[in-house]
């Protein structure tokens, strides 16, 4: 198992509330990652980021935002939660190259917008 | 765009059965890596396959990248309840960034 950490593990907010999804990794990976996915379907790449100060939006389009200010440090935020926002996500990082980058990801976190 | 498809999208499995589950790709991939994802749990990488008809076992599953690297599949045989999950294949993405295109995964139920 790799290394990477996200908090809160599970979250019910109400809407129009502001949320922070921390996910935070100690591999000194460059790459990291956020899927959004719904139970039982499919993995949606929603955010991306190649390195500090590099950050970049997936193939699913998402309110939410990104920043990577530390290399092992990756939140997501939802400046104004909504309904179709619940959903869990999946922070997740890769070296990209030594080990073809596989991909190790965290426990994930369980969002609920009432 | 680059596609990668699994098939079937669920599978129901006898104990002690076995089955496979497939993948293709629309693109010829220079890896293709196996990730399982329990029940309210999130995917953990199985294995990677670089070579084409490269063939890999780990005790009851069995992967095998085909010629084309563009398809791949995985076997269980003897199937028991801890196979449950979903199986998930993916491939690099041809902008070669580092991003993987995964599958829509296998959901496998197992039933004693």
């Amino acid at each position: 198992e790799a290394d990477i950490y996200q908090t809160p593990r599970y979250l019910v907010i109400g809407t129009g509330k502001k949320i922070t999804l921390e996910c935070s990794q100690t591999m000194g990976h460059d790459k990291m990652y956020w899927y959004q996915q719904d139970p039982g379907m499919e993995l949606h790449l929603i955010h991306y980021s190649y390195g500090v100060n590099s950050t970049e939006k997936g193939d699913l389009s998402s309110e939410s935002t990104v920043s990577r200010i530390r290399t092992e440090h990756f939140p997501l935020t939802l400046e104004s939660a909504r309904p179709s926002h619940t959903s869990q996500y999946l922070c997740a990082s890769s070296d990209g190259l030594i080990s073809g980058n596989t991909i190790y990801f965290g426990e994930g976190s369980w969002l609920t917008v009432v | 765009g680059q596609q990668v498809m699994q098939i079937p999208q669920y599978q129901h499995v006898q104990e002690g059965e076995d089955f496979t589950t497939y993948c293709n790709s629309s693109t010829t991939l220079s890896n293709i890596q196996w990730y399982k994802q329990r029940p309210g749990g999130h995917p953990v990488f199985l294995i990677q396959l670089v070579k084409s008809g490269e063939v890999k076992k780990q005790k009851r599953l069995t992967f095998q990248f085909g010629e084309a690297k563009k398809n791949s599949s995985l076997h269980i045989t003897a199937t028991q309840t801890t196979d449950v999950g979903t199986y998930f294949c993916a491939g690099p993405t041809t902008d070669s960034w580092g991003k993987l295109q995964f599958g829509a995964g296998t959901q496998v139920v197992v039933t004693p």
